[in-house]
């Protein structure tokens, strides 16, 4: 049958702003969450991890913050670069799964000039 | 240290044929984990091997098959090829007790 693509969610930001992006997570026992990007023609580049014992944290430029209560992960990205334009994924893992990460649908980020 | 690195980038297959994939870790890595890309399914585990074990498979079928070398590198191989095994295929390494993993750039198999 015809593949359909994956229709991506878009976020549109002008350079210099803050953005946010989401992910909601699938599993109550994932104890470990992962961001990635990942640029056209290349592979997910890791950005940031956060372990279920944690709500927050925070690296250079990005901040991660994990809601296990509604199972929701979000990135924050601060002063927005036009080489921060690629699509972001969250992964998530859980004890006893080991080396398999499970993959959200991803968000386009586009950052304007 | 030198990242994870995947042997060919490109590839195109005609159905019915076979390929075989390689990945080195990044140094000191022992696990290595693949993955199927595609618009239509998105990113999805296939296996994961470490110190020459495979502890985990995702659901593929059977055609799909990968083994892991003493030192670390891994391959895959894809069997009697379909037109829809076309797909960006991700090799990523991990210290594998815990932590992230670390994707190599890819081949892309184009299966005509």
């Amino acid at each position: 049958g015809e593949s359909v693509g994956l229709h991506l969610p878009t976020l549109s930001v002008q350079e210099g702003d803050n953005s946010i992006i989401n992910c909601a997570y699938s599993n109550s026992a994932s104890d470990y969450f992962i961001w990635y990007k990942q640029e056209s023609g290349k592979g997910p580049q890791f950005i940031i991890d956060i372990r279920s014992n944690m709500d927050k944290r925070q690296g250079q430029r990005v901040t991660v913050l994990l809601n296990k209560t509604v199972k929701h992960l979000s990135l924050q990205i601060a002063a927005t670069q036009p080489g921060d334009s690629a699509v972001y994924f969250c992964a998530e893992n859980w004890a006893g799964s080991q080396g398999n990460l499970i993959f959200g649908k991803g968000t386009k980020l586009s950052v304007k000039p | 240290k030198a990242g994870v690195t995947q042997t060919p980038r490109y590839l195109i297959k005609t159905r019915g044929q076979q390929v075989t994939l390689s990945c080195s870790p990044i140094s000191g890595h022992r696990s290595v984990s693949w993955y199927q890309q595609t618009p239509g399914q998105g990113l999805q585990f296939l296996f994961e091997y470490f110190s020459e074990t495979q502890r985990n498979k995702g659901n593929f079928p059977g055609r799909f098959s990968g083994r892991q070398f003493s030192n670390s590198r891994s391959e895959m191989n894809v069997s009697t090829l379909e037109l829809g095994d076309s797909a960006l295929y991700l090799c990523a390494s991990s210290p594998g007790t815990s932590g992230g993993q670390y994707f190599g750039p890819g081949t892309r198999l184009t299966v005509t």
